[in-house]
Parts: C-alpha cells; sequence; structure tokens
C-alpha cells in the first residue's frame, strides 16, 4: 500500500521560506509516475504547486514559479517543497501526492496533509 | 478565483441524482480527457472518485459516474446516500505549461 507523510514546520514568519519533506513508503520514487504538492487555504479550494519525476524534472503553478522548488531524493525515497518568501496567503494545509501520468494525469494516493500557518 | 467553475453548491434527497458541472475552456476541459473529480471529507485529504472523465478507480461505487461535453464535465451521484455528503472538485490538464487546474469545489448535501 502505497503511503505518504508531509513533515515540516507548521509555522513560518512572514518574508522566510516554507520546507516540507514528503516520505514515500510503500513504492519506489525511482520506479515511475510523478510527486507532487497541492495546497488548501483554510475554508477554499485546492491548487495545485507542482510535480516531480526521479529524473528531476518539474512543473510548477505558473502563478507560483518564481517562488517554488521542488526536489527529489531517491535515496531516501523522499521529495521536498521550498516555497520562499511566504506571506499570510501562503497560509494552507500542504498536500504531497502521487501523480499518474498521462492519460490519466490524475492524483491516487495523497498524504493527510499538514497545515502551516504563515505569521510573526 | 479558480481556472474551473463549479456550482458551490448542490443538494439531494437520498435515492436522489445529482449532477455537478464543471465548466472550463478548450484549453483544459475542451481540449483533454483528463479531467478528474475528488471527494474530500472535512479536516481529510482528497480522494479520487472518476478520472479520464468516465473511469472509476477501484473500489469507487458505481453510483458516481462522469461525463463531458465541449467545455464541461459532468459528475453525477446516482441513488444519494448520507455518507455522500461532501465537497467535490473537478481537475484537468491544461497543458505542459499548467499541467494541473482545478475548479473551486461544490458543497453536495444530502437533505
Amino acid at each position: 500500500q502505497v503511503q505518504l507523510q508531509e513533515s515540516g514546520p507548521g509555522l513560518v514568519k512572514p518574508s522566510e521560506t516554507l520546507s516540507l519533506t514528503c516520505a514515500v513508503s510503500g513504492y519506489s520514487i525511482s520506479s515511475g509516475y510523478y510527486w507532487g504538492w497541492l495546497r488548501q487555504p483554510p475554508g477554499k479550494g485546492l491548487e495545485w504547486i507542482g510535480s516531480i519525476n526521479h529524473s528531476g524534472n518539474t512543473y510548477y503553478n505558473p502563478s507560483l514559479k518564481s517562488r517554488v522548488t521542488i526536489s527529489v531524493d531517491t535515496s531516501k525515497n523522499q521529495f521536498s517543497l521550498r516555497l520562499t518568501s511566504v506571506t499570510a496567503a501562503d497560509t494552507a494545509v500542504y498536500y504531497c501526492a502521487r501523480r499518474v501520468p498521462a492519460p490519466g494525469r490524475y492524483s491516487d494516493y495523497w498524504g493527510q496533509g499538514t497545515l502551516v500557518t504563515v505569521s510573526s | 478565483q479558480s481556472a474551473l467553475t463549479q456550482p458551490p453548491s448542490a443538494s439531494g434527497s437520498p435515492g436522489q441524482s445529482v449532477t455537478i458541472s464543471c465548466t472550463g475552456t478548450s484549453s483544459d476541459v475542451g481540449g483533454y480527457n483528463s479531467v478528474s473529480w475528488y471527494q474530500q471529507y472535512p479536516g481529510k485529504a482528497p480522494k479520487v472518485m472518476i478520472y479520464e472523465v468516465t473511469k472509476r478507480p477501484s473500489g469507487v461505487p458505481d453510483r458516481f459516474s462522469g461525463s463531458k461535453s465541449g467545455n464541461t464535465a459532468s459528475l453525477t451521484v446516482s441513488g444519494l446516500q448520507a455518507e455522500d455528503e461532501a465537497d467535490y472538485y473537478c481537475s484537468s490538464h491544461a497543458g505542459s505549461n499548467n499541467p494541473v487546474v482545478f475548479g473551486g469545489g461544490t458543497k453536495l448535501t444530502v437533505l
């Protein structure tokens, strides 16, 4: 059974960098698929942040691209998110998920989510 | 503002059918068959209910079905049950520069 687990600070100060890691178990990242991050501000809808594959190929949401970096560590079977210059608008529950490639292009396994609050 | 447009709410009585729409453009919903639907309970991660417009993952009841016409995709829930009360989000591929777009979500209430 594929499982994903997010980890990282729950509180980040404005203008600082948000960093999260997603540990994957039950499946080797090196075997395929894309691995991505999504977020959901409190009481609002889902927003895709970006995805990466085992080779390090990345795709980012154009609205966040200038502030986002997603990286993968196949030796630890995990991938990470960095979001720079955060503001209160970046407060959200952050999810990591496995993404099925074309033609499906959907997320089949999700982490439980972690709330990150941006506040001084 | 979300890229795809969904009604904010929908409702139906137990046993009835409800259809939720998801309207995009020819650059997303209308241009690809990579439309998916997710169910989300409060405080929980989303769960895929439909992918590739009409396909159901293993374990999803056949009461859930999907379709598409032009730039609008639809999710139909037949034989409504209390457990279907949740938020539903549509998603579509939107090209290599913006691979994933979502609708704003629809809160389904079972009366």
